[in-house]
């Protein structure tokens, strides 16, 4: 069974960069169909999608959030990463990391998420 | 870019049927799939519904989906709710290839 685990600071001061890492084990992401992104939750508010990667290295991004985050797959690794630039208090969130699969139209796998606080 | 809006909670009785809405705010919701989440507390969401009507393996089928083209949403119905299906449910679709949320929906069983 796919597993997908996320690691990243926990802390980011305002304005610097948050790097966070999603770790995949039980499968590998170049033998697989799935887009591969991230989505995000706010303590205490809904899920918001950050956006993904598909096979062929297309990215799509939530089109309020596009400038800032990047995305990118590292099939030697196995593993998927996101950058988050410039970042605010806003930015305090979960961050999971997901599989889209095309064939159900779903967000079929997550990670339990790594949480980020921005303080300085 | 369109809007999914869910009422903020629900709640309903044991043995009851309950239904939570999902109201696209542009374009048709029969454009663009629907799915269905959900999150109990301390959980990943997990899938309920996808493709509008269809359930994973597992998930029971207490649990289906609808589309209503005339008042433009989606709706969840779980009928025979239990205390298990406590949770918050979220909806979901896309606008062109981006994925957008309802801002989910907090299901008490009392």
């Amino acid at each position: 069974q796919l597993q997908l685990q996320e690691t990243g600071p926990g802390l980011v001061k305002p304005s610097e960069t948050l790097s966070l890492i999603c770790k995949v084990s039980g499968g590998s992401i170049s033998g697989s169909s799935y887009n591969w992104g991230w989505i995000r939750q706010s303590p205490g508010k809904g899920l918001e999608w950050i956006g993904s990667m598909s096979q062929s290295g297309t990215t799509y991004y939530n089109p309020s959030l596009r400038s800032r985050f990047i995305i990118s797959v590292d099939t030697s690794k196995n593993q998927v990463s996101l950058k988050v630039t410039s970042v605010t208090a806003a930015d305090a969130a979960v961050y999971h990391c997901t599989t889209f699969e095309h064939d159900t139209s779903q967000f079929k796998h997550w990670g339990r998420g790594t949480l980020v606080s921005v303080s300085s | 870019n369109f809007m999914l809006t869910q009422p903020h909670s629900v709640s309903e009785s044991p043995g009851k049927t309950v239904t939570i809405s999902c109201t696209r705010s542009s374009g048709s919701i029969a454009d663009n799939y629907v799915q269905w989440y959900q999150q109990r507390p301390g959980s990943v969401p997990t899938t309920v519904i996808y493709e509008d009507n269809h359930r994973p393996s597992g998930v029971p089928d207490r649990f289906s989906g609808y589309i209503d083209s005339s008042s433009n949403s989606a709706s969840l119905i779980i009928s025979e709710v239990k205390t298990e299906d406590e949770a918050v449910y979220y909806c979901q679709s896309f606008d062109s290839s981006n994925a957008v949320f309802g801002g989910g929906t907090q299901l008490s069983v009392l």
